[in-house]
């Protein structure tokens, strides 16, 4: 079996603050991606990458940069953080891009002052 | 774009009875509807998923109906234990396009 293993997992920024949460996963898998899930909701795309080098924007893509330089790592940035934002940031990949099983990490916890 | 709703967000059931979560999507196009477990503090799990040529599909304890006609599916989790105890989320997508769209998720309680 493989692991996504997500970094950090809690991080605390200041609001106009630029952040960067790193994904990296061991499944060999050609797509990766980030999702944001709010307290109580479901989970919404924000970027995701069909392999490496690539880059597509989801729903939720303004106020945020990917990069995917390596087949098995995809890091997210926040370009700007929010006041008061508070949202778990999951990351998950899959063997190709085609109605396969997501498999995630367990989240990046972000808390603005 | 499509909508999946959860029309459950908790679900309170005694160990042993069955458990059923039901959503609805808009998508006439949607083929693939996948199922997720979420345990605190823990990304999601794939469970069990059905695809468009079928209309049910089982795995063990777990069951997944398919109503093309009205757009809705449903997770049936029979002789419920207090380990199925998480946040359930049902999701759609179209055929070779993995642009997944959650609900909003179901909170499970199984109680002893």
């Amino acid at each position: 079996g493989g692991i996504i293993t997500q970094t950090p997992k809690f991080l605390i920024g200041q609001e106009g603050q630029k952040l960067t949460l790193k994904c990296q996963q061991n499944f060999n898998h050609d797509t990766m991606y980030w999702y944001r899930q709010d307290s109580g909701k479901g989970l919404r795309l924000i970027y995701y990458s069909i392999t490496e080098n690539d880059l597509q924007k989801g729903d939720l893509s303004e106020g945020y940069d990917a990069s995917r330089e390596k087949k098995s790592s995809f890091s997210l940035t926040v370009t700007s953080a929010q006041k008061n934002e508070m949202a778990v940031f999951l990351c998950a990949s899959s063997k190709t891009v085609s109605n396969e099983r997501l498999f995630f990490g367990h989240g990046t916890k972000l808390s603005v002052l | 774009g499509e909508k999946v709703e959860q029309h459950e967000s908790t679900l309170s059931v005694r160990e042993g009875d069955s458990a059923v979560i039901n959503c609805t999507y808009t998508d006439t196009a949607s083929s693939y509807f996948p199922w997720y477990k979420q345990e605190a503090g823990k990304g999601l799990h794939f469970v069990i998923d059905i695809r468009s040529n079928v209309d049910r599909k089982q795995s063990q304890r777990l069951i997944v109906l398919l109503d093309k006609k009205a757009k809705r599916f449903s997770l049936h989790i029979t002789a419920t234990q207090p380990e199925d105890s998480a946040i359930y989320f049902c999701a759609a997508s179209r055929n070779n396009n993995n642009r997944i769209f959650f609900g909003d998720g179901t909170q499970l309680v199984v109680k002893p």
